[in-house]
């Protein structure tokens, strides 16, 4: 399965932009990089996905390298709602399957 | 649109017994997606049914099963439960049903084996 890697922990002022990093070296050329966050003890949360450009839409911004091996998920203005883990999948997706990782924990302080 | 929806959440049974978890996709949606989510392990994918077919599977043991019915809804079955069957069991439906497209989750199954 691929593997991705993330920080196991980021903070974030109210406020300001969270950056959010994955490396993804093993995505294959046709895999999409997709990015969904848990907020305790609820189901995964469908933020955002792209396979080469950047994408946005009203949650967050995605950046994607030109070689496709690393991406940014991009909060523009973190509210203490945002505080979640945040899994990035860059790869091991197959029919209805999505190969999480551990995630990064995001805490958005006031 | 109504979300995804599991039944029941909350669950407690005894070890050695079974148990039949069930969900509901987003109205137009045929693929189903089962996921167990433990601490230890997090995330792991069970199975995916497209079209009451099974089309993928990930690397559970035979006493995990599941189905889907004709109008989408799926089931999942764990026979003779262990301790370490306690999880949360995540059900995702997806509308393209292709390989790249975006999964909505619903709340869970919080199981617990005692």
């Amino acid at each position: 399965d691929a593997k991705t890697t993330q920080p196991p922990s980021m903070d974030c002022a109210e406020g300001r932009a969270a950056n959010l990093p994955c490396n993804h070296s093993t995505i294959s050329g046709n895999e999409y990089v997709y990015w969904y966050r848990q907020i305790h003890s609820q189901g995964p949360q469908y933020i955002i996905h792209g396979l080469k450009n950047n994408e946005t839409n009203e949650m967050a911004s995605l950046i994607i390298t030109e070689d496709r091996k690393s991406s940014t998920l991009i909060l523009p203005h973190a509210t203490l709602r945002d505080t979640a883990v945040y899994y990035c999948i860059g790869g091991g997706t197959s029919y209805g399957k999505l190969t999480f990782g551990q995630g990064t924990i995001l805490t958005v302080h006031p | 649109k109504a979300g995804v929806t599991q039944t029941p959440r909350y669950l407690i049974k005894t070890r050695g017994q079974q148990v039949t978890l069930s969900c509901s996709p987003i109205s137009g949606h045929r693929s189903v997606s089962w996921y167990q989510q433990t601490p230890g392990q997090g995330l792991q994918f069970l199975f995916e049914y497209f079209s009451e077919t099974q089309r993928n599977k990930g690397n559970f043991p035979g006493r995990f099963s599941g189905r889907q019915f004709s109008n989408s809804r799926s089931e999942m079955n764990v026979s003779t439960l262990e301790l370490g069957d306690s999880a949360l069991y995540l059900c995702a439906s997806s509308g393209r049903g292709t390989m790249n497209t975006e999964a909505f989750f619903g709340q869970g199954t919080r199981l617990t084996v005692v």
